[in-house]
């Protein structure tokens, strides 16, 4: 069965700063990976996703992921945050036959 | 073009009632499911259904009961509310279960069981 990883629980950066997420995947084959963003009161918004091919995806609001198997990991990257970023960004991973599986979350703070 | 609309927004139970969850989407999607958000937890399917007619359990089903009558609706029903069942309930739908297909969320509704 696949299972997803957020390290962090919660993260605080300055706007301007850049941003880095760490999802992590266990699943023996190559995965589908997934992330959304909750913003308050909302529901999920897709902001990426990686089924195959080139290993760095672009998604919508800046942010990019890159895949990398050899850590089994799918880290969201920003180069620079702005305030409306302040949300709660969740990784998911599929086998392609099955539903997403969902990570815990990682809440992300931006100050001034 | 709605998206996926839930009803109602928040509601507050007492342990044993019962109600439905309202979930419909606009979009002639195939494929719906309902999620729980705990905090901590993540998201974690209930149930979900390829199309009218067919609904199969997730995660968490226990407690829960659904049916897809019509392609647009899919909704929860809780039987008998317990405190457990306090949560944050997403429904979701995509055009086919396949998960090259985006699924869109939508805005969730808060329930509390006391």
């Amino acid at each position: 069965a696949q299972s997803v990883t957020q390290p962090d629980i919660h993260i605080t950066v300055s706007e301007g700063a850049s941003l880095e997420l760490r999802c992590n995947y266990s699943y023996g084959a190559t995965p589908y990976l997934f992330w959304y963003v909750q913003s308050p009161g909302q529901g999920l918004q897709l902001l990426l996703k990686y089924f195959s091919g080139d290993t760095l995806v672009q998604g919508i609001k800046g942010f990019e992921a890159e895949f990398k198997r050899s850590q089994s990991s799918f880290n969201l990257r920003k180069p620079s945050v702005h305030w409306s970023d302040a949300a709660e960004y969740f990784c998911a991973v599929s086998s392609g036959n099955t539903p997403l599986v969902f990570g815990k979350g990682t809440r992300l703070s931006v100050i001034a | 073009n709605a998206g996926v609309t839930q009803t109602p927004k928040f509601q507050v139970l007492k342990t044993g009632q019962s109600m439905t969850l309202q979930c419909a989407q606009d979009m002639n999607h195939e494929y719906m499911s309902w999620y729980r958000q705990d905090p901590g937890m993540g998201l974690r399917l209930i149930h979900y259904s390829v199309g009218a007619g067919i609904t199969d359990q997730g995660e968490v089903p226990n407690g829960y009961n659904v049916s897809r009558s019509t392609t647009e609706d899919f909704p929860l029903r809780l039987l008998s509310a317990a405190p457990s069942q306090t949560s944050v309930y997403f429904c979701a739908s995509s055009y086919s279960p396949l998960v090259t297909d985006t699924q869109y969320f939508g805005p969730g509704t808060r329930l509390t069981v006391l």
